[in-house]
């Protein structure tokens, strides 16, 4: 059973606008959530976490919401920009060490 | 730093044949990870190892996966014998333990196609 949820596969955001991913969990248990960026052939490359004992982090133009009595967690990108066009995983650390991905959400930025 | 290093970065083999995947982690990093990208499954972690010691390998599929560290500069994953649904792209990422929130570093992967 799938432990991260990540129910939108795609978003098209207008170049400027807001771009707002989302993401369900269900493991309470969890020492941070983490945002990963993947372009085609290259590995994942982290973005941006949040500890469990916050409710926001921000990094430059990417902002994290962590909701925890909704389980839910949100990766806000303030403006988009065509760059930013990628895949991108929310992915939960438990037991120190362990990351567990949801199946990701595909951005597409357009001009 | 040269970051993870995966070779090959493409491996095209017939069912039945033997493969092996190689990884090298950065320098100094303590924790070693393998996973499985697939269209269907997303991300699975198969295998993770602390200090060189295998620690989680509930993710491997099946006994044709073993993946080994001989040393903290170097791992393996084998597939023995390979399956056409063993086809996905196959990364390896490390990280200096505990990770804390600054996550895995990744390599570019290893896309396996089995015919």
């Amino acid at each position: 059973d799938q432990q991260v949820k990540q129910n939108s596969p795609s978003l098209s955001v207008q170049e400027g606008r807001i771009s707002i991913l989302n993401c369900d969990y269900t493991n309470s248990m969890f020492d941070y959530f983490l945002w990963y960026k993947k372009y085609p052939a290259e590995g994942p490359t982290f973005l941006i976490s949040i500890s469990s004992i916050k409710d926001k982090n921000e990094d430059g133009r990417f902002t994290v919401f962590l909701n925890k009595s909704a389980k839910h967690l949100s990766l806000h990108i303030v403006p988009s920009q065509p760059g930013d066009s990628a895949v991108y995983f929310c992915a939960e650390l438990y037991n120190t060490d362990k990351l567990i991905f949801g199946t990701g959400t595909r951005l597409q930025v357009f001009p | 730093d040269a970051g993870v290093i995966q070779s090959p970065r493409h491996e095209v083999t017939e069912m039945g044949q033997e493969v092996t995947l190689r990884c090298k982690p950065i320098s100094g990093h303590n924790s070693l990870f393998w996973y499985r990208q697939t269209m269907m499954r997303g991300l699975e972690l198969l295998i993770y190892f602390n200090n060189n010691v295998p620690i989680d390998d509930s993710g491997m599929p099946e006994d044709r996966f073993s993946a080994k560290m001989p040393n903290a500069s170097f791992s393996t994953l084998k597939i023995q014998p390979s399956e056409p649904r063993d086809s996905a792209v196959y990364f390896c990422a490390s990280t200096l333990s505990p990770t804390g929130g600054r996550g895995y570093t990744f390599g570019s992967g290893t896309r396996l196609t089995v015919v």
